[in-house]
């Protein structure tokens, strides 16, 4: 089975901090994603990463930035928290090119209060 | 991605099967029809995808009209712990993320 995991499930920061939110997979997926979650906005895509060291923005970039040193891992900055960053964070990945459609695998989601 | 249309929210009585619909007039050739669940406060889990012919696995089965212009989703004998947020997407095969509309919130009765 496919692992996603994320380094907190819930995680309180003040405004100003900079956040590190972490996501590991082991099913050596060459595509990695971030998203946030809010009520009424499904979910949004803010940075993706087809490789180590490749970062792609996504719909929603502002305030953030990634890293991708390592295949298996790919975190998530929040370079000065503010209070309209508070969300679900979810973490995904899914192969490259895999046959019959690139299946996209969920973490089990950080939820991030920011005050 | 082609645009699905979901019932907001559904009932079911534990041990029957519950169908979720969808509708995805405009779907292309390309596109899959995927099926994610939501458990409150929880990511979304993969339950199943397909093209064009009908799919099942451990979880659920996949039933694509001939048109392919709409699907059902089917968890043969639901329980308490199916009581989720059901999302069809449409997706081609490769693409950068997947869209999330509201989905259809099914609970499950005892």
């Amino acid at each position: 089975d496919v692992k996603v995991t994320q380094s907190s499930r819930y995680l309180v920061k003040r405004t100003g901090e900079k956040v590190f939110l972490e996501c590991v997979q082991d099913m050596d997926h060459e595509n990695m994603f971030w998203y946030r979650q809010d009520p009424g906005l499904g979910l949004r895509l803010i940075y993706f990463s087809y490789d180590v060291k490749m970062k792609e923005k996504g719909d929603i970039p502002e305030g953030y930035s990634v890293s991708r040193e390592k295949k298996e891992r790919f975190s998530l900055i929040l370079e000065s928290a503010s209070t309209n960053q508070t969300s679900m964070y979810l973490c995904a990945s899914s192969m490259l090119g895999q046959p019959g459609g690139e299946t996209q695998y969920f973490g089990p989601g950080t939820r991030l209060l920011v005050l | 991605d082609a645009k699905t249309t979901q019932p907001p929210s559904m009932d079911c009585a534990e041990g029957r099967a519950a169908n979720l619909p969808c509708n995805h007039s405009t779907i292309s050739g390309n596109e899959y029809v995927y099926w994610y669940r939501q458990i409150h406060s929880q990511g979304p889990q993969y339950i199943i995808h397909g093209l064009k012919n009908n799919e099942t696995n451990e979880m659920a089965s996949l039933i694509i009209t001939e048109d392919r212009k709409s699907s059902t989703l089917i968890l043969p004998h639901a329980t308490l712990r199916d009581t989720a947020v059901y999302y069809c997407i449409v997706r081609a095969n490769t693409g950068n993320q997947f869209y999330f509309g509201t989905g259809t919130s099914l609970t499950v009765i005892p």
